[in-house]
């Protein structure tokens, strides 16, 4: 079975400054997606960025960027120039290709970032 | 109304009652999903639908009791729940769940409390 890691429960950033969120993974499969979604204190979960496994070229959008290692299997999140609409929880999460019919996505357990003045 | 919309948002209920969650979804996917997200856990799949099937049912217990009348919409009804129930319902969709590259969009959840 697959699991996802986040061992940062919490983190904190200035505005302006550049955060690295962290998760690893673990799995059997040779081909998957990888996500980052973000939860803001109102609750609606949004993607931020999406990988896919067999592309070695890292995603980007706008200040947010991943650096993803497929051989240490983790999949971290960058944000640049943080702002304070950043602050909210941030899951990883995996989605494997063998899954049959099923789009199951399996989730780490979050880490809350803060971002100070 | 757009993307994935959830009602009601907030839910105070008796283990003896009746109740029912409503999602709808406004982006002409064709799957739909039912998470329950617990504090400091990860999300829990409870239910998938594709193409108004039911595709996956993650052991979740029979108190909770999905319907799917169409793509557009789902239902999670409720009753008889137990007090560790207590938790933030999210409602997802995405355009094709046998698609690799399928995204899920997530709704604002219903925050379920029981007494």
């Amino acid at each position: 079975a697959q699991t996802v890691t986040q061992s940062q429960p919490e983190m904190s950033v200035q505005e302006a400054e550049t955060v690295t969120l962290s998760c690893t993974y673990d799995t059997s499969e040779s081909d998957y997606y990888l996500f980052w979604y973000k939860q803001p204190p109102s609750r609606q979960m949004i993607l931020v960025i999406r990988q896919e496994a067999y592309k070695q070229q890292n995603a980007t959008e706008n200040r947010f960027s991943v650096n993803f290692q497929k051989a240490a299997k983790s999949f971290s999140l960058k944000i640049s120039d943080s702002q304070l609409g950043d602050a909210a929880m941030y899951f990883c999460a995996y989605r494997g290709l063998n899954t049959g019919t099923a789009s199951k996505l399996t989730f780490g357990t979050g880490t809350r970032l803060q971002v100070t003045l | 109304e757009t993307g994935v919309t959830q009602t009601p948002r907030h839910l105070v209920m008796g283990m003896t009652n009746k109740k029912s969650l409503k999602c709808e979804q406004h982006l002409g996917h064709n799957a739909m999903y039912w998470y329950k997200q617990s504090a400091k856990k990860p999300l829990e799949l409870m239910f998938v639908y594709s193409l108004e099937e039911r595709v996956e049912n993650n052991s979740v217990p029979s108190r909770f009791s999905p319907e799917c009348p169409n793509s557009s919409h789902l239902f999670l009804h409720l009753h008889t729940l137990q007090p560790e129930d207590s938790a933030l319902y999210l409602c997802a969709s995405s355009q094709d769940n046998r698609r690799g590259a399928d995204t899920q969009y997530f709704g604002p959840g219903t925050r379920l409390t029981v007494l």
